[in-house]
């Protein structure tokens, strides 16, 4: 069964440490693999996809398919990070599988 | 990108009735989703909402329950049907953005089944 496990619930860091979010996941296939966040009275947004290769917000993720995890990390943490962050990965419909998801603190 | 939008955004109801989602897209967009996030969970897909053809229901998830619409390609709606308390979540909408295949999300709507 296709499975995506984040296994922190919360996550509390201080302002100016390294953040690691994890993300494993069981999937048939090569699935895409994105990272969603919602911030505080915001709605979900996209964070960064896999394929991009891209950094936004200082964040980046690492596909490791021996592993099968896509870990978002980030150097120093900044206040502004505190959200809800979740791991998605896509199947070739387009369909999501959403993590429970992980809460991020980043205290000053 | 797509920005979507959903009424009502919050919703208190009783037990047994039924309330429609609406969701609209700013431009056309092939496909549309439903999904549920009860209280403190994570997302679970209800369904695709296919453009001129029944909407595909995801395992647990039934038409009876989750009547959806989806009349062109930038508006659909979901109905949740014979409402109890176990109902009672935020309701969002997504949309994929064909240039990119990334998914963009309504605010949601908030229901509480009494």
């Amino acid at each position: 069964a296709q499975r995506v496990t984040q296994p922190e619930k919360l996550l509390s860091v201080f302002k100016g440490a390294p953040v690691e979010l994890k993300c494993n996941y069981s999937y048939s296939g090569s699935p895409e693999l994105f990272w969603y966040v919602q911030y505080s009275r915001q709605r979900l947004q996209l964070l960064l996809r896999h394929i991009s290769r891209e950094s936004i917000k200082g964040f980046t993720a690492d596909l490791n398919k021996g592993e099968t995890s896509f870990h978002l990390k980030k150097p120093f943490a900044q206040e502004e990070d505190s959200a809800m962050y979740y791991c998605a990965p896509s199947s070739g419909t387009y369909k999501y599988i959403f993590g429970t998801g992980t809460r991020l603190k980043v205290l000053a | 990108s797509a920005v979507i939008s959903q009424k009502p955004s919050r919703d208190i109801c009783q037990r047994g009735t039924s309330l429609t989602i609406q969701c609209q897209v700013d431009s056309q967009v092939t496909m549309m989703f439903w999904y549920r996030q009860q209280p403190g969970q994570s997302l679970t897909l209800i369904a695709t909402a296919n453009q001129g053809s029944e909407a595909t229901y995801e395992s647990g998830f039934v038409i009876d329950k989750f009547p959806i619409s989806r009349p062109n390609l930038t508006f659909s709606t979901l109905t949740v049907s014979n409402m109890s308390p176990e109902d009672s979540s935020i309701y969002l909408c997504s949309a994929l953005a064909d240039s990119t295949d990334t998914q963009y999300f309504g605010p949601g709507t908030r229901l509480t089944v009494l």
